[in-house]
């Protein structure tokens, strides 16, 4: 199973893109990069999930590297709303995702 | 509406005692998880059940035992609480397909204290 490794913490002003970054060096050739939110006291939140093309949705767009050691999450313009843990994780069709420790961003006004 | 629905929402009890958390969805998925948060919230897979069958089981006490008496359910039953079973577990839900994607829902979450 991948270990995916994030920055702890990140700042990002209001109306800016935040660009989150997650290492996933260890990944195997058939496991997916997927991205998750956590706002205070809720359930994660599916953002988006990729293979190795570049996806885009109405939430982010997921950039993955050639070869697929790291990837990063883009918010085109963040909100005040969007303030939360941003968790990376790793995970195939074995039905197990592999959570990073997540990175708190704090969109700030 | 509630897609993945826990109960209950916080629960505290004293060391000792047997609780159970349940869970239901109403998204028609295949597979079921169990995952607990801890206080640094790192978060990490328990159990999870695919049509019923257990599927994973991480190191986990067995004193944790889950139950899926339907593919729409799964509850975790907890014997003899300890200290450091105190946290935050969330139940989630994910279609089974042949894709090799993994889209899980995730519950409220159950904050259990132990006293």
């Amino acid at each position: 199973d991948a270990k995916t490794t994030q920055p702890t913490s990140m700042d990002c002003a209001e109306g800016r893109a935040a660009n989150l970054p997650c290492n996933h060096s260890t990944i195997s050739g058939n496991e997916y990069v997927y991205w998750y939110r956590q706002i205070h006291s809720q359930g994660p939140q599916y953002i988006i999930h990729g293979l190795k093309n570049n996806e885009t949705n109405e939430m982010a767009s997921l950039i993955i590297t050639e070869d697929r050691k790291s990837s990063t999450l883009i918010l085109p313009h963040a909100t005040l709303r969007d303030t939360a843990v941003y968790y990376c994780a790793s995970g195939g069709s074995n039905y197990k995702l592999t959570f990073g420790k997540g990175t708190l961003l704090t969109v700030n006004p | 509406d509630t897609a993945v629905s826990q109960t209950p929402k916080y629960l505290v009890t004293q060391m000792g005692n047997d609780k159970s958390i349940k869970c239901e969805q109403n998204l028609g998925h295949d597979t079921m998880y169990w995952y607990k948060q801890d206080s640094k919230k790192f978060l990490k897979i328990m159990f999870s059940y695919n049509n019923k069958e257990l599927i994973i089981n991480e190191t986990v006490p067995n004193r944790f035992s889950p139950k899926s008496p339907d593919k729409a359910h799964l509850n975790l039953h907890i014997n003899s609480l300890e200290l450091g079973d105190s946290a935050v577990y969330f139940c989630a839900s994910s279609p089974s397909g042949t894709s090799g994607t993994n889209e899980q829902f995730f519950g409220p979450g159950t904050r259990l204290t132990v006293l």
